[in-house]
């Protein structure tokens, strides 16, 4: 079974430049969730997708962060525009429907905001 | 405010040692799950603990989750260097994770 793939692995922008995030689930798991480590911090929740619908979008910081899933798939999250702040690294998880603890993580995008 | 609190935040012991993380709380979560991350990677589930006392044991490993669901401990039998990296524990409510921040075990041979 294919895990978790993200990419770009990482992405280096200036500030106020636009950075798109992609992240494809294992096939079949309804429930994707983004998160964020920027330095020096724990890693925090962004947002939570069941299907196509966002199921908890509170973790996200401000409106300059979109995500989406269009078609209960893949995951796209833009950050328009970029700000230095928004440095970290990325991580989705996709879980089951019918697994209610196995969460598995991809490899994360290392954002970096010049 | 950080829900979870890990300690140590580094942890450096000879090979063949015994080590203890700890996770603490001041929350009660539905569950608590460990995790450990290796460079340029992501988290990789190691246990999910749900009921308040509950120990679970994976080799070497053992992971206990306190009766009151607010804290956890893992503790390491007989260290390896194998067993070289982050430890993340994460608390689980709504289905949303809350991580610490993490502890840095390095096992020297």
């Amino acid at each position: 079974e294919a895990g978790v793939t993200q990419f770009p692995s990482h992405s280096v922008i200036e500030k106020g430049q636009t950075v798109t995030l992609r992240c494809d689930p294992i096939s079949g798991h309804d429930n994707l969730y983004w998160y964020r480590r920027v330095m020096g911090k724990e890693i925090k929740f962004l947002l939570h997708f069941v299907k196509e619908s966002k199921q908890d979008e509170s973790g996200m910081p401000n409106n300059r962060f979109l995500a989406e899933r269009t078609g209960g798939t893949y995951s796209t999250l833009k950050v328009q525009p970029a700000e230095l702040e928004d440095s970290g690294v990325y991580f989705c998880a996709s879980r089951g429907q019918a697994s209610l603890y196995g969460y598995t993580f991809g490899s994360g995008t290392r954002l970096t905001v010049v | 405010t950080q829900l979870l609190e890990q300690s140590p935040q580094f942890l450096s012991i000879q090979e063949g040692e015994n080590l203890t993380v700890y996770c603490n709380s001041s929350s009660v979560f539905s569950s608590l799950q460990w995790y450990r991350q290796e460079p340029g990677e992501g988290p990789v589930l190691l246990v999910t603990v749900v009921t308040g006392g509950e120990v679970k044991k994976l080799k070497r490993l053992t992971f206990q989750f306190g009766d009151a669901r607010k804290d956890s401990s893992l503790h390491i039998t007989a260290a390896q260097p194998g067993d070289t990296g982050l430890y993340l524990c994460a608390g689980a409510r709504d289905y949303k994770l809350s991580f610490g921040a993490g502890t840095t075990v390095t096992v020297r041979a």
